[in-house]
């Protein structure tokens, strides 16, 4: 089993609906999470990161539940620039690196 | 203020062959990462550095060589280049923290490298 899980879709979803998918973890001793967005052949970029129950930020927001080892990520009214993988990973405080999903590929569709 | 730039950006390399990566960062970042990523399967981490002069193993390292000789370049070198190195390869680097956990990593534009 992978330590961070994502399903890879894709996701094809319409202009302005709310989409949400999930990064399952094994090693419950992350501390931290990172939603990163990556383009079509771009380098990922940060897009939210999560310590605790969760995070808003605009029209996204990420949370983190523990018991069940998952964290989501929600879009609501979503744009065609959207469209994306949205990679994630988690982080462990004894050491210094993330470990990754193989991300989850969303196409919004007008 | 150019953040974590990578060259070359494309590579065609034969069998055997040699070549190095250079990542710069000018953020006075103390950690710098290699991953490649391969269709499906994510980031994949190669080497790292937590410092200048400092180096240790990723989970993929096997047929590639770093060195952090100056704080702000991390070089990655392939002695050998065999077809399976056929990838995409990213930098990063990531500020020093008390709280480790909480840093994230900025990426660099990538290099990409087809090994014939």
């Amino acid at each position: 089993r992978k330590e961070v899980e994502q399903d890879p879709g894709p996701f094809n979803v319409p202009e302005g609906a709310t989409v949400a998918f999930n990064c399952t973890y094994s090693n419950s001793a992350s501390q931290s999470f990172f939603w990163y967005r990556q383009d079509c052949r771009k380098e990922p970029k940060l897009l939210m990161s999560v310590y605790s129950s969760g995070n808003e930020d605009g029209r996204f927001t990420a949370q983190l539940n523990r018991a069940s080892q998952y964290i989501s990520l929600l879009i609501r009214d979503s744009k065609l620039s959207d469209s994306a993988t949205y990679l994630c990973a988690g982080a462990l405080d004894s050491n210094y690196q993330l470990i990754w999903g193989a991300g989850t590929k969303l196409i919004i569709k007008p | 203020n150019a953040g974590v730039t990578q060259t070359p950006k494309f590579r065609v390399l034969k069998t055997g062959q040699s070549m190095t990566l250079l990542c710069a960062q000018d953020m006075n970042h103390e950690y710098m990462y290699w991953y490649r990523q391969d269709p499906g399967m994510g980031l994949r981490l190669i080497h790292y550095s937590v410092g200048e002069g400092t180096t240790a193993k990723g989970e993929v390292p096997d047929g590639y060589n770093v060195s952090r000789l100056k704080k702000q370049n991390f070089l990655l070198g392939l002695e050998s280049a065999a077809p399976s190195q056929t990838s995409v390869y990213f930098c990063a680097s990531r500020p020093r923290d008390s709280r480790a956990y909480t840093d994230t990593q900025y990426f660099g534009p990538g290099t990409r490298l087809t090994v014939l």
